[in-house]
């Protein structure tokens, strides 16, 4: 079965750092482009970011540039979203989605169920 | 930066057909896609590349892109389609994401 779990969501103050992580199965994970996507609590769907197969090519957000870092781990089929200097506007599910094609720049076909950030004092 | 406007709502009796719009400026010379996403559950995709199914999505699911309007239709609206609408697009290398539309079936 084609699937991905994300994991590392928490409560954390402003101004501080998190790792979330998203782990695929079921298909060849270094064959394709990958996003992370969230949507605050009652709101619509906001990319965050994307990294390439081979992890050579990374973009985001503006939103987020400069504080936040993807980055992916093939041989253990993982990605990652390490975030810093937290605002409370971050608050959000975050989740983590596959790209239909290798090449990217298509539809997210697979998406995770998710984890929850809560940046508050 | 490239902007995707949906209507708010949009509401269908049981069995008719449903259209959701999703406009953008010459939004017709790009891919278009569209996500399902019911209450507490992750986004589904419905429909890529302006016109085409995903496998296990139901034919009454279509979709068609011209001009400055891209349309999602869904033929015999049935209950279990109420759920949040999106459509996503790619500019240059951002992704985005229409604002949303909530259908509901009377």
């Amino acid at each position: 079965e084609v699937q991905l779990v994300e994991s590392g969501g928490v409560v954390v103050q402003p101004g501080g750092s998190l790792r979330l992580s998203c782990a695929a199965s079921g298909f060849t994970f270094d064959d394709y482009t990958m996003h992370w996507v969230r949507q605050a609590p009652g709101k619509g769907l906001e990319w965050v970011s994307l990294i390439s197969w081979d992890g050579g090519s990374t973009y985001y957000a503006d939103s987020v540039k400069g504080r936040f870092t993807i980055s992916r781990d093939n041989s253990k089929n993982s990605l990652y979203l390490q975030m810093n200097s937290l605002r409370t506007e971050d608050t959000a599910l975050y989740y983590c989605a596959k790209d239909v094609v290798p090449a990217g720049r298509d539809a997210f076909d697979i998406w995770g169920q998710g984890t929850m950030v809560t940046v508050s004092s | 930066s490239y902007e995707l406007t949906q209507p708010l709502s949009v509401s269908v009796a049981l069995g008719q057909t449903a259209r959701i719009t999703c406009g953008g400026n010459n939004i017709g010379s790009k891919n278009v896609h569209w996500y399902q996403q019911k209450p507490g559950q992750a986004p589904v995709l419905v429909i890529y590349r302006d016109s085409n199914r995903p496998s296990g999505i139901p034919e009454r699911f279509s979709g068609s892109n011209s001009g400055n309007t891209a349309t999602l239709t869904i033929s015999r609206a049935q209950a279990g389609d109420e759920a949040d609408y999106y459509c996503q697009v790619w500019d240059s290398r951002d992704v985005v994401f229409g604002g949303g539309t909530k259908l509901t079936v009377l």
